[in-house]
């Protein structure tokens, strides 16, 4: 089964800062992998995703991610931390044989971004 | 906004009780798939359905059943409320079809159930 883990429940960032959270990825075939932002009270939005294209993902707002097959990792980072990235973000992995179906869900970490 | 309604967005109600949760996908979408998420269970895949019919199912209790309609909203059925049902129920929708499984999913902004 396909499992993703987020480590760190809360990371806390000064403004301006790098961000950087992480992912890594449990996954018996060649996985798809995407970063997901929650803002209070509203869905999730999609942040970026790799589809076994380009290892480094570009994504929204300034994030980034690279896919490493070694570490089977796939971690989120954005240079320079801003106050409206303040949110949860969640990390999924997905079959790309079934797609979206059953698309799994790391625990999510939330940001905290201070002035 | 992601162009996914979900109504209500508020809802109490008592053990035992049943509700109705309704999902309008973004135009042109065909699938349509319903999360959970809780404090303690996280975001989980319920269901997904593809053009009225049902494709995938996750950790969907008895209790609960989905359907999408020919105009192609969805509803989520929750019966015999219990406490643990509350959370806040998220649909999605995307323009995936069968063969095109790397698309994009569309995300509510949910419906947050409170059982008392």
């Amino acid at each position: 089964a396909q499992s993703v883990t987020q480590l760190g429940s809360h990371v806390s960032v000064s403004e301006g800062a790098l961000v950087l959270l992480r992912c890594n990825y449990s996954s018996s075939v060649p996985p798809y992998l995407f970063w997901y932002v929650q803002y209070p009270n509203q869905g999730l939005q999609l942040l970026l995703k790799y589809t076994s294209a380009a290892t480094l993902v570009k994504g929204i707002n300034g994030f980034e991610a690279e896919f490493k097959k070694s570490e089977t990792s796939f971690h989120l980072t954005k240079p320079s931390a801003h106050m409206s990235d303040a949110a949860e973000y969640f990390c999924a992995v997905s079959d790309p044989y079934t797609g979206f179906q059953k698309l799994v869900f790391g625990t999510g970490t939330r940001l905290l971004v201070s002035p | 906004d992601s162009g996914v309604t979900q109504t209500p967005k508020h809802l109490i109600t008592a053990t035992g009780q049943r509700v109705t949760l309704r999902c309008s996908p973004r135009s042109g979408d065909l699938s349509v798939y319903w999360y959970q998420q809780s404090l303690d269970q996280g975001l989980q895949f319920l269901i997904q359905y593809y053009n009225g019919e049902e494709r995938a199912k996750g950790n969907i209790l008895e209790r609960f059943s989905a359907q999408q309609f020919p105009d192609l909203h969805s509803e989520l059925n929750l019966s015999s409320l219990e406490l643990g049902d509350s959370a806040l129920y998220f649909c999605a929708s995307s323009v995936v079809s069968l063969t095109s499984r790397a698309g994009e999913l569309f995300f509510g902004e949910g419906s947050r159930l409170t059982v008392l």
